[in-house]
C-alpha cells in the first residue's frame, strides 16, 4: 500500500534554478494538496485541487506553480527558486474536500 | 481568520506519567477539529476528527475531546513510541474550505 509518493525526498537548488516537485497517489482520492512546513510555523497550504481539471491558490501561492496532471497526480513547480522557499513539501489527498488527509513523507528542499 | 494556538509548544514525559495537551481555536463555525501525529522525517498521520461539543474520541492510550473554544489529547500512561509531535487543525463550513493548523506539540516520553 504505497498511499501517497513523492518525489524527490532530498533537494539542493541554487537561488534562481527551477524545479518540479511530484505528487502520486493510489487511493482513486478526488483531491489534492501541496502544503508546506518551516520551523516555527504550522503547516501552510499553498496550492490544492479539489478535483480532477481543477487547482486553487492557497494560503501562501506566491512563487509556485501546479498541475493536476490526472486523477493520480499533482505537481508542484518553482520556476524561479528563491531562499525563502527553503522549507519541507509535503503532498496530501483525500477522498472528498473535508475529509482527513493522507500524507506523503515529504521533500525537504534547500535554496541557497 | 481562523487560528489555531497549541501549548505546551513541547512536553517531556516520564513513561506512565498522564497529561494533556491543549488546542485552543477561532474559527467561523467549527465543520471539524483533527488531530494528528508527526514522527520525525514523516508526514502527519491521522489520529481522530471531532464535529461537535462534547464529543470524546480514543485510541489506544489517547483520548480527544472537544468544547466550543478547545480540545484536548490525553495521553494516559504514555509510552516512548508515543514521542512524536502532535498538530491540531481546524476546518470551517463550506464545500472546499481547507484546514488551518496549529504549530504542534513535540511530545517526549522518557522511559
Amino acid at each position: 500500500n504505497a498511499g501517497v509518493t513523492q518525489t524527490p525526498k532530498f533537494q539542493v537548488l541554487k537561488t534562481g534554478q527551477s524545479m518540479t516537485l511530484q505528487c502520486a497517489q493510489d487511493m482513486n482520492h478526488n483531491s489534492m494538496y501541496w502544503y508546506r512546513q518551516d520551523p516555527g510555523m504550522g503547516l501552510r497550504l499553498i496550492y490544492y485541487s479539489a478535483s480532477e481539471g481543477t487547482t486553487d491558490k492557497g494560503e501562501v501561492p506566491n512563487g509556485y506553480n501546479v498541475s493536476r496532471l490526472n486523477k493520480r497526480e499533482f505537481s508542484l513547480r518553482l520556476e524561479s527558486a528563491a531562499p525563502s522557499q527553503t522549507s519541507v513539501y509535503f503532498c496530501a489527498s483525500t477522498l472528498y474536500a473535508n475529509e482527513k488527509l493522507f500524507f506523503g513523507s515529504g521533500t525537504q528542499l534547500s535554496v541557497l | 481568520e481562523d487560528q489555531v494556538t497549541q501549548s505546551p509548544e513541547a512536553l517531556r514525559l516520564q513513561e506512565g506519567e498522564s497529561s494533556s495537551l491543549n488546542c485552543s481555536y477561532t474559527v467561523s463555525g467549527l465543520r471539524g477539529l483533527f488531530w494528528y501525529r508527526q514522527d520525525p522525517g514523516k508526514g502527519p498521520e491521522f489520529l481522530f476528527t471531532l464535529y461537535s461539543a462534547g464529543e470524546e474520541k480514543e485510541k489506544e492510550r489517547l483520548k480527544a475531546t472537544l468544547t466550543k473554544k478547545e480540545s484536548f489529547l490525553h495521553i494516559t500512561a504514555p509510552k516512548p513510541e508515543d514521542s512524536a509531535t502532535y498538530l491540531c487543525a481546524v476546518q470551517a463550513p463550506g464545500a472546499n474550505s481547507k484546514l488551518t493548523f496549529g504549530k504542534g506539540i513535540t511530545l517526549s516520553v522518557r522511559p
